[in-house]
């Protein structure tokens, strides 16, 4: 059965500072990832994903993720946190064996002071 | 090209009532998939259909919710005898024709469900 672990329920960033967000999952079979965005009151939006090929991954506003199949991770970062950023954030993952359907982390809610 | 919609956005119920959830998936989405997210938890998948099928239920509890998506009109979550657990809010997820592993689903903006 696939997992998902997001580490650190709340991250506190500074504008500006490096943003980080962790993700390490379960899977029998190489995985499908996804980094989903949800600001307050809304869906959610697609960040970015992995499926196969080039294992770092560029996605919207700035975010990027790396698969790193040894560490079974998919960490999520950008560079330079605005204040638009403040949201919550999802990692999924979807496996072959599971139909198409995603099994999501419990979510890291991302403050950024000012 | 609108998005996926759902409706109501805020629905209220009391213990024992009915509460029915639509979803109209994108335009050419024939994949339609209900998740349910809990008061400070992620998303829980719940089911997965196609047009007049249903393909995975494995997330559904086994009484009181029912779900369809007829060949025609919004896919339909349906929870009869409502109790207060099932106060949460209740996305709607659509992809397109293929359901493709790995394929990008795509999010309604929900229905927070309040059960008095």
């Amino acid at each position: 059965a696939q997992s998902v672990t997001q580490l650190g329920s709340h991250v506190s960033v500074s504008e500006g500072a490096l943003v980080l967000l962790r993700c390490n999952y379960s899977s029998s079979v190489p995985p499908y990832l996804f980094w989903y965005v949800q600001y307050p009151n809304q869906g959610l939006q697609l960040l970015l994903k992995y499926t196969t090929g080039a294992t770092l991954v560029k996605g919207i506003n700035g975010f990027e993720a790396e698969f790193k199949k040894s560490e079974t991770s998919f960490h999520l970062t950008k560079p330079s946190a605005h204040m638009s950023d403040a949201a919550e954030y999802f990692c999924a993952v979807s496996e072959r064996a599971a139909g198409n359907k995603l099994t999501f982390g419990g979510g890291t809610r991302v403050l950024v002071k000012p | 090209n609108a998005g996926v919609m759902q409706n109501p956005r805020h629905l209220v119920r009391r213990r024992g009532q009915e509460a029915r959830l639509r979803c109209s998936p994108m335009k050419g989405h024939s994949h339609v998939y209900w998740y349910r997210q809990l008061p400070e938890e992620g998303l829980k998948f719940m089911v997965y259909l196609q047009k007049e099928n249903i393909i995975d239920e494995s997330g559904m509890p086994k009484e009181r919710f029912s779900a369809e998506f007829p060949k025609e009109g919004p896919s339909i979550l349906r929870i009869q005898q409502v109790v207060r657990g099932d106060s949460a809010a209740y996305f709607c997820a659509s992809s397109p024709a293929g359901g493709l592993l790995g394929e990008t689903q795509y999010f309604g903006p929900g229905t927070r469900l309040l059960v008095l």
